[in-house]
């Protein structure tokens, strides 16, 4: 079975830059499109964008457009969330998500990001 | 952005009654809408994908249905292990977007 383990999530300034890490295995990750997905504390998922798998194509939700920016080492099973410009409304807990025509089919235990003064 | 609107809000039912839970889409998804199933503390669980087909390991007693703009999950016996929160979620268009839950409680 799948396994994806996130990490990187901490508290930071508003302002501030973290990245995000998921750690795959048991899949054939360079043949699977990923994905990162947020849920804000006691509130529903957000999709936030997605990479396919080689790489050569992202997608972005609007709220993050030109401030994060997802990217793969295929080498290293590894998928990145760089996350810049850090606002409060991006407070959450951030899961990785591996997908087969982006319906997300197994789920990291997911990061907590707090953007706080 | 298509919108997906779940009702209800909180569905209060009792261990062994059935579950209808609903998703309207704000525009037609075709039939490329998901349910997953989120417990506290957990990361959500894919349960349906194109809108009726099972995902592994997920028993009969969970079905979906429709096409469009609306979409059913039902969950014909509740067990207490199904007492969660239900996403719906569509693939049609990006952005992949998701409902904003519907809460299962037991009554």
């Amino acid at each position: 079975e799948a396994q994806l383990f996130d990490s990187g999530g901490a508290l930071v300034q508003p302002g501030g830059s973290l990245r995000l890490s998921c750690v795959a295995s048991e899949f054939t990750f360079s043949s699977s499109a990923m994905n990162w997905v947020r849920q804000a504390p006691g509130k529903g998922l957000e999709w936030v964008s997605s990479i396919l798998n080689s790489g050569s194509d992202t997608f972005y939700a609007d709220s993050v457009r030109g401030r994060f920016t997802i990217s793969r080492d295929n080498s290293k099973n590894t998928l990145y969330l760089q996350m810049n410009s850090l606002r409060a409304e991006d407070t959450a807990i951030y899961y990785c998500a591996k997908s087969i025509n982006w319906n997300f089919d197994y789920w990291g235990q997911g990061t907590l990001v707090t953007v706080s003064s | 952005e298509i919108v997906l609107t779940q009702s209800p809000g909180t569905l209060s039912l009792s261990p062994g009654e059935r579950a209808t839970l609903s998703c309207r889409a704000s525009q037609s998804v075709s039939s490329y809408l998901a349910w997953y199933q989120q417990k506290p503390g957990q990361a959500p669980r894919l349960l349906i994908y194109d809108a009726s087909k099972r995902a592994t390991g997920i028993p009969a007693t969970f079905s979906g249905s429709g096409s469009g703009t609306d979409f059913t999950l039902t969950i014909s016996s509740l067990e207490p292990e199904d007492f969660a929160v239900y996403y719906c979620q569509q693939r049609n268009t990006w952005p992949l977007t998701f409902g904003q839950g519907t809460r299962l409680e037991i009554k």
